[in-house]
């Protein structure tokens, strides 16, 4: 089945700085790439995705660039703010197309 | 319309009880899915409803775990015999029309076998 392996566990930046965190899939029919952010204690959200037919998406602070050869995607944040420390997950279509399979998840803390 | 709303929040019950939760959906979304998150770890996949029809289980989800989605509305995920290993918070999934749209999550059920 279809497994998304997600670098680093834990990641810790200076405010201002940028963040990369790297997922790599196993599934070359997966076709879907969501991230989320998901804070102490509350419900994962989603914050940016992008899908098979594109390579890069941004969206103001943020964006996500996914390389299909490859078979990974990654998420950039720059100019970090403290606000953007919580756990990252990312997650690919599994091979039926019907579920999320969601990485490990990254820690990402942004010190002021 | 809030969003997913998942109950109870939290749950704590003996090992070998049977537990039921319930998760309710955004309105007209006709995608649902279960999945389990334990400590440290990303969303684990269960279970995934379109519209009132279960189209996938995971190998993850043992005899003991059963779900339901009558109607295409609410759905109930059950726990038969919990034991230890089932603790982790059970979070449910909506969206709309295809697969790759945005999946919105509840809040979660915290479960705690004692």
């Amino acid at each position: 089945g279809e497994n998304v392996e997600q670098h680093p566990s834990t990641l810790s930046v200076q405010e201002g700085d940028s963040a990369v965190i790297k997922c790599t899939y196993s599934d070359s029919a997966s076709n879907y790439f969501p991230w989320y952010k998901q804070e102490l204690g509350k419900r994962p959200q989603l914050i940016i995705d992008i899908r098979s037919n594109v390579g890069e998406k941004k969206d103001q602070r943020i964006a996500v660039t996914l390389n299909k050869t490859a078979k990974h995607f990654s998420l950039h944040i720059t100019e970090t703010q403290p606000e953007d420390s919580a756990v990252y997950f990312c997650a690919a279509t599994n091979q039926a197309g019907t579920a999320l399979i969601f990485g490990k998840g990254t820690t990402l803390s942004v010190s002021s | 319309d809030t969003g997913v709303s998942q109950d109870p929040r939290h749950k704590i019950t003996k090992r070998g009880q049977n537990v039921t939760f319930r998760c309710d959906p955004i309105s007209e979304h006709n995608r649902l899915y279960w999945y389990r998150q334990t400590l440290g770890q990303g969303p684990e996949f269960l279970t995934y409803f379109q519209n009132e029809a279960q189209l996938e289980k995971s190998r993850l989800l043992s005899d003991r775990f059963s779900a339901e989605r009558p109607k295409g509305s609410f759905s109930t995920l059950e726990i038969q015999r919990t034991e230890q290993g089932d603790s982790a918070m059970y979070l449910c999934a909506s969206s709309f029309g295809r697969v790759n749209t945005e999946a919105f999550f509840g809040q979660g059920t915290r479960l705690t076998v004692v």
